[in-house]
């Protein structure tokens, strides 16, 4: 079974530019997770689906961070512009149903570098 | 505000000594408790996690943690670590009121000599 993939691994990007990230999760996977991990700190949740509804965003700086889960599988995570301070990995999860009972299980993440 | 603290940022061992790496959480609810690790050039994979029942829970290639509710306290251990265990682990808490929302802690390196 294949995992959770994303794409690209590795980005390095000036200031002000914008980047997409993007990610397949594990086939039949509802819920789909993105977060952010910056240098030596762990993973921080900015935004959860199930399906194609973003049902926890509360994290996502709105100004210019943007997400979309199209037809509830792929998904995207835009930054518009972006700044210095957005570098970190950014992973993608996926699970099988919303609860913390159902693990979720994680990509191998996009690393961002910000000039 | 809800935490996870990791005390250690990083540990070294030798092969065949015992580990052990603390975690503690602030949040006075009831909560699910996981165990993650991350091997070099590996994705975020699950360790171990508690859910209810007995508090000592046996995770993946001989890890075991610990619930203690009295202090908020979830410690990882292994008896005897392999040069293999090398690897970040982080603790990671649900808080029953906020669904599949994972908060991580941030993380302790162990490096193992061989």
């Amino acid at each position: 079974e294949a995992g959770v993939v994303q794409s690209p691994r590795y980005k390095i990007i000036e200031k002000k530019q914008p980047v997409a990230f993007w990610c397949n999760p594990i086939s039949g996977h509802n819920t789909l997770y993105w977060y952010r991990q910056n240098l030596g700190q762990g993973p921080e949740l900015l935004i959860r689906y199930e399906n194609e509804e973003a049902v926890d965003d509360s994290q996502l700086p709105k100004d210019r961070f943007s997400a979309e889960r199209l037809k509830g599988v792929d998904s995207t995570l835009k930054i518009q512009p972006a700044e210095l301070g957005d570098s970190a990995v950014y992973l993608c999860a996926s699970s099988f149903g919303q609860s913390s009972y159902n693990e979720q299980f994680f990509g191998p993440g996009t690393r961002l570098t910000v000039l | 505000a809800q935490s996870v603290s990791q005390h250690n940022h990083h540990v070294i061992l030798s092969e065949a000594a015992s580990l052990e790496l603390g975690c503690n959480y602030s949040y006075g609810g009831t909560v699910n408790l996981f165990w993650y690790v991350q091997y070099p050039g590996q994705h975020l994979q699950l360790l171990l996690k508690y859910f209810s029942g007995d508090p000592l829970v046996k995770g993946i290639k001989g890890f075991e943690a610990e619930f203690i509710k009295s202090k908020f306290s979830f410690n990882l251990r292994k008896p005897s670590v392999q040069w293999s265990d090398t690897a970040e682990y982080f603790c990671a808490v649900n808080p029953y009121s906020s669904a599949s929302k994972i908060i991580f802690g941030s993380g302790t390196r162990l490096s193992i000599r061989p």
